[in-house]
């Protein structure tokens, strides 16, 4: 397996534009988790998925971010419209579920917003 | 609210040297609690959790519930133990997600 998969691995964008970021999970997992990492605030999770389901999205920092699971296998985080706040590094992660299983996580996306 | 504390942001050792990185959560709770590490270039990836009390290339981690410490040693660091190293919480029977510290960056000096 490959393991969790994110693209773009960069991304450069203009204030004002959507961002599509994306991630593939490990097969035979059942939650999914997108995370924000900045130098200021360490990486905080913005939500999970179990079962395709969104259970906690209380880390989402407004409504231009918005996150799916059109199937088992896949996942988008959308912000629309971006802005230079937004700049980090997005990662995704996806385990078997359960407090006790480990993540494994993706090589994350790095965004840049000007 | 659970938090994850990891009160140095930079440390900095000689290979050969022992090595302490600190972690302190605030749970009410029993705790899950494990060590993520970032390798230079590499993605993040689990290093140990303490529910299996093992060793992991020299690393051990022990959970201290009175003193809410989860602190990871390693009794004589190596140039290749340099990387970012996280501590994370989650909840024994609660929610799977994961609390992060804000990472330890730890430099093994040659």
């Amino acid at each position: 397996d490959a393991g969790v998969i994110q693209s773009p691995r960069h991304e450069v964008t203009e204030m004002g534009q959507e961002v599509t970021l994306r991630c593939k999970l490990i097969s035979g997992h059942n939650s999914l988790f997108w995370y924000r990492q900045t130098m200021m605030r360490g990486l905080e999770l913005l939500i999970y998925f179990n079962n395709n389901v969104p259970i906690d999205d209380s880390g989402m920092p407004e409504d231009r971010f918005s996150a799916k699971m059109p199937n088992a296998s896949f996942s988008t985080l959308k912000i629309q419209p971006s802005e230079p706040r937004d700049s980090a590094v997005y990662f995704c992660a996806s385990s078997l579920g359960g407090s006790r299983n480990i993540q494994y996580f993706g090589a994350g996306t790095r965004l840049s917003v000007l | 609210a659970q938090r994850v504390t990891q009160p140095e942001k930079l440390l900095s050792v000689f290979k050969g040297a022992p090595v302490e990185l600190k972690c302190n959560y605030s749970y009410s709770g029993s705790p899950e609690l494990f060590w993520y590490v970032q390798y230079s270039r590499q993605r993040l990836q689990l290093l140990l959790r303490h529910i299996s009390r093992e060793s992991i290339k020299g690393f051990t981690a022990d959970l201290n519930k009175g003193e809410t410490s989860f602190h990871l040693k390693k009794p004589f660091a190596q140039e290749e133990d340099s990387a970012m190293y996280y501590c994370a919480l989650s909840t024994q029977g609660g929610s799977e997600k994961l609390v992060f510290g804000k990472g330890t960056k730890l430099t093994v000096n040659p």
